[in-house]
């Protein structure tokens, strides 16, 4: 049980296109949705907490307008990388919560490479 | 706020002996504290966790780690290792209020030679 699953795994793009990745936790309800970016050999930075109905809260410094986030269901949110540029490539990792759960769930990523 | 130290982003280990990743964190409320496990390219796995209750917790794959309050330290252990061990492993910490954000360390990447 307890599955997240994150789609595409790989994606690459051109620079100022915009790019959605999806999280979807299979087997439970998700209130609570996490997204998070890691770059190479660096450890996971959070980039937003997403509550389902309701909008993310993004970290400081994160870009809201460039890191779009819709929690619109209670298995399914989605991270919209907008007018993607070549820093923006990383990897991207989605977790998952149920309610009163105190374990988050990690998807298995999605390399995005901005061209 | 809370935060999290993780000692040597490096450590190497003979296939058989023992594991010992430190962890030690930073909170002002009582933690629930938590090791993950990631191979490349990969989302992260949870290695065992700490809530409440006993101290000591076992987690799969042989691992454990105890939760020292005194010495506010999470150190993961395991007796022998594996080839298959070699990953980096996060240590994380969050509490039991509002979002429960999980707070990461930068990582150590155990490698483990034959």
């Amino acid at each position: 049980g307890a599955v997240v699953s994150q789609h595409p795994s790989r994606v690459i793009c051109k620079s100022g296109t915009s790019v959605k990745i999806e999280c979807r936790s299979l087997d439970f309800q998700a209130t609570t949705m996490f997204w998070y970016r890691q770059f190479p050999k660096k450890s996971l930075m959070l980039m937003a907490t997403s509550n389902e109905g309701s909008k993310a809260t993004y970290e400081q410094g994160v870009e809201k307008d460039k890191f779009l986030i819709n929690h619109a269901s209670l298995t399914l949110s989605t991270l919209t990388v907008t007018s993607a540029h070549p820093e923006d490539s990383s990897f991207y990792i989605c977790s998952a919560r149920g309610q009163g759960s105190n374990e988050q769930f990690f998807g298995p990523g999605t390399r995005l490479t901005v061209l | 706020a809370q935060s999290v130290t993780q000692l040597g982003s490096h450590v190497s280990v003979s296939e058989g002996a023992l594991v010992l990743l430190r962890c030690n964190y930073s909170s002002s409320v009582p933690p629930y504290l938590f090791w993950y496990v990631q191979y490349p390219n990969q989302g992260l796995q949870l290695l065992l966790k700490y809530t409440t209750g006993a101290t000591l917790v076992k987690g799969i794959n042989g691992f454990e780690a105890e939760f020292k309050k005194s010495e506010t330290s999470f150190h993961l252990t395991k007796p022998s290792a594996h080839m298959s061990d070699a990953a980096e492993y996060f240590c994380a910490v969050t509490t039991f209020t509002g979002f429960q954000k999980l707070v990461f360390g930068t990582g150590t990447r155990l490698l483990v030679s034959p």
